[in-house]
């Protein structure tokens, strides 16, 4: 299972663009790049998924470069409840077991 | 209704006390995990099922047991808990006929304090 590398925590004003990126250099043909959400005392939440270039989505865009290596998690305009913790998560197709990392914290601030 | 749940929601137990948490689903999903999240260490896999008759373990199955009742429902022991098995525990499912990869759904997790 490829590795992630992701900054550890983030802090944002409300009304901010916020992009949070993602390591994966070893990153397989096969692999997708997910991320979840994770608000306090609740389980994680799957938010997006992408393999290569842009995926939008009513939560998030996600941003993946031609050599996949790294990608980014775009969260348009930010507001206080998108206070939490985000996971990238590399996921090889038809894989079930996965890894989740510490993942971001991000604190959007008033 | 969830569509995930676990109970107990709490626990506070004792060292040496076996205990047992329980996952059930409605989502008519064929794949069910256990993970616990630690501060600081995010989320470990600890056993998961691909179907009923199907068990793995995970990253950090020492002791823990589980046992898959039906498709829908999915418990994890403890045998005899320990201290260090204070944690977040969550529970979660997965449908293999749906998307390139595993979409994991989350249960709202059990805080089990041992000791």
């Amino acid at each position: 299972l490829a590795k992630t590398t992701q900054p550890i925590s983030m802090d944002s004003y409300e009304g901010q663009e916020v992009n949070i990126t993602c390591s994966h250099n070893n990153i397989a043909t096969n692999d997708y790049i997910t991320w979840y959400q994770q608000f306090p005392s609740q389980g994680p939440r799957f938010i997006i998924q992408g393999y290569k270039t842009k995926v939008t989505n009513e939560v998030a865009s996600l941003f993946i470069p031609a050599d996949r290596k790294s990608s980014t998690l775009s969260l348009p305009r930010v507001s206080l409840s998108d206070t939490a913790v985000y996971y990238c998560l590399v996921v090889p197709g038809g894989y079930q077991k996965v890894t989740f990392g510490t993942g971001t914290k991000l604190q959007v601030i008033p | 209704d969830a569509d995930v749940t676990q109970t107990p929601r709490n626990r506070i137990t004792k060292t040496g006390k076996r205990i047992m948490l329980e996952c059930s689903q409605t989502k008519g999903h064929d794949r069910m995990y256990w993970y616990r999240q630690d501060p600081g260490l995010g989320l470990r896999l600890i056993y998961y099922s691909f179907d009923v008759k199907d068990i793995n373990k995970g990253e950090i199955s020492d002791g823990y047991s589980v046992s898959r009742q039906a498709q829908a429902k999915f418990s994890l022991s403890l045998e005899s808990a320990i201290p260090n098995q204070t944690a977040l525990y969550f529970c979660a499912t997965s449908d293999s006929d749906r998307g390139p990869t595993d979409t994991q759904y989350f249960g709202p997790g059990t805080r089990l304090t041992v000791l």
